[in-house]
């Protein structure tokens, strides 16, 4: 399974852009990249997933590399509610989400 | 629509016990999974279920077994507990089983062993 690297936290200000990295080099042609949250004491929620081209939607953007070994996700204004564990996930061919550790977001005011 | 219920919430049981925990997915959802969540080891996968058949699974002792009813809620057990089980367990459905499928989380029952 491919195995994706984040870094541990970021910061950012609030109302400001995000942008959340990912590698994945070791990606096969058909890994759909995933991103799920976990905020403050709750589940995980979906946020976005993308294969090749660039996708947007309500909650956030997926910038995704030409060669596809990369991706990020970009929140365009960061709100104090966005303030969670970003994962980034590859799917295993069982359907199974690898969690990692992802990236813990702090937003301060 | 309601979302994953999950029961109960919480959950303090000693060593040696055992628990079930119980999932309601999403309905019309078909595929049922369980994740355990603890702070050392993060989200970790234990197993999914479609159609009533245990699908994938995964590196967990066998003392955590599963099942899923033919109105697709699941129950997950965990016999003979140990103090390192107490964490979080979360399940999660979705609409069928695919790449693209998108897997929504109830809030997850919370597990203490003493």
């Amino acid at each position: 399974d491919a195995k994706t690297t984040q870094p541990n936290s970021m910061e950012s200000n609030e109302e400001e852009p995000v942008h959340l990295p990912c590698n994945h080099s070791t990606i096969s042609g058909t890994d759909y990249i995933h991103w799920y949250r976990q905020l403050p004491s709750q589940g995980p929620e979906y946020v976005i997933h993308g294969l090749t081209s660039n996708v947007n939607n309500r909650m956030a953007s997926l910038a995704i590399a030409e060669d596809r070994k990369s991706s990020t996700l970009i929140l365009h204004r960061a709100t104090l509610r966005d303030a969670a564990v970003y994962y980034c996930i590859l799917p295993n061919s069982g359907y199974a989400l690898n969690f990692g550790k992802g990236t813990s977001l702090l937003v301060t005011p | 629509k309601a979302g994953v219920t999950q029961t109960p919430r919480y959950l303090i049981k000693t060593r040696g016990q055992q628990v079930t925990l119980s999932c309601s997915p999403i309905s019309g959802h078909r595929s049922v999974s369980w994740y355990q969540q603890t702070p050392g080891q993060g989200l970790q996968f234990l197993f999914e279920y479609f159609s009533e058949t245990q699908r994938n699974k995964g590196n967990f002792p066998g003392r955590f077994s599963g099942r899923q009813f033919s109105n697709s809620r699941s129950e997950m057990n965990v016999s003979t507990l140990e103090l390192g089980d107490s964490a979080l367990y979360l399940c999660a459905s979705s609409l069928v089983r695919g790449l693209t499928d998108t897997q929504y989380f109830g809030p997850g029952t919370r597990l203490t062993v003493l």
